[in-house]
């Protein structure tokens, strides 16, 4: 089983919809997780950190199930700009001490 | 402004040459990360460094070496033991490692 895994997707959807991306990891004593967002051939960006109560930030809920290990990225009201690759991140607290990336969920918001 | 500068922005190798990629960060963080991203692919850690004077290897370390003499500077070498380094690499840092990390805008490494 990986560490992070995404539906690598592409997910297509019309502007204005809503899209939610899930996440799961591997270890229960993760306690540190990001979204961040890539465009194409451009460097990962952070979106927003993931809390245990939930957070939003505008259009963006994040949310963490520590029961079923995932965690979700909701976008609300989709606009074309939001098009890029949404990158799941995680702590693994044992072995190798660094976030673990997962490999992104493709996000393409159509006219 | 406090950032991460990557430079070249496109690097050529030939064969049997190592290169040299230069990362600087001026955001006073501890840890540094360079990663290599093939296209349509993920993050892959080479290696990475909590503290001044020391670093660990991440998931693909053969054939790359790095050195952490100052806070500020992660430079990474390609050696010619890399036999398939054409790639886009990422330098990060961030104050601690599980604290989210901050990217340059990347090196993209070619072959001759």
């Amino acid at each position: 089983r990986k560490e992070v895994e995404q539906d690598p997707g592409p997910f297509n959807v019309p502007e204005g919809a809503t899209v939610a991306f899930n996440c799961t990891y591997s270890n229960s004593a993760s306690q540190s997780f990001f979204w961040y967002r890539q465009d194409c051939r451009k460097e990962p960006k952070l979106l927003m950190s993931v809390y245990s109560s939930g957070n939003e930030d505008g259009r963006f809920t994040a949310q963490l199930n520590r029961a079923s290990q995932y965690i979700s990225l909701l976008i609300r009201d989709s606009k074309l700009s939001d098009s890029a690759t949404y990158l799941c991140v995680v702590n693994m607290p044992t072995g190798r001490r660094a976030l673990t990336f997962g490999s992104g969920t493709r996000l393409q918001v159509q006219p | 402004d406090g950032g991460i500068t990557q430079s070249p922005k496109y690097l050529f190798r030939k064969e049997g040459q190592n290169v040299t990629l230069s990362c600087e960060q001026n955001l006073n963080h501890d840890a540094m990360y360079w990663y290599r991203q093939d296209p349509g692919q993920g993050l892959r850690l080479i290696y990475y460094s909590q503290i001044v004077n020391d670093f660990q290897k991440g998931d693909i370390a053969e054939g790359y070496s790095v050195s952490r003499e100052k806070k500020e500077s992660f430079p990474l070498t390609v050696t010619s033991a890399q036999k398939n380094p054409t790639a886009f690499y990422l330098c990060a840092s961030s104050p601690g490692v599980n604290q989210p990390q901050h990217f340059g805008d990347g090196t993209r490494l070619s072959i001759l």
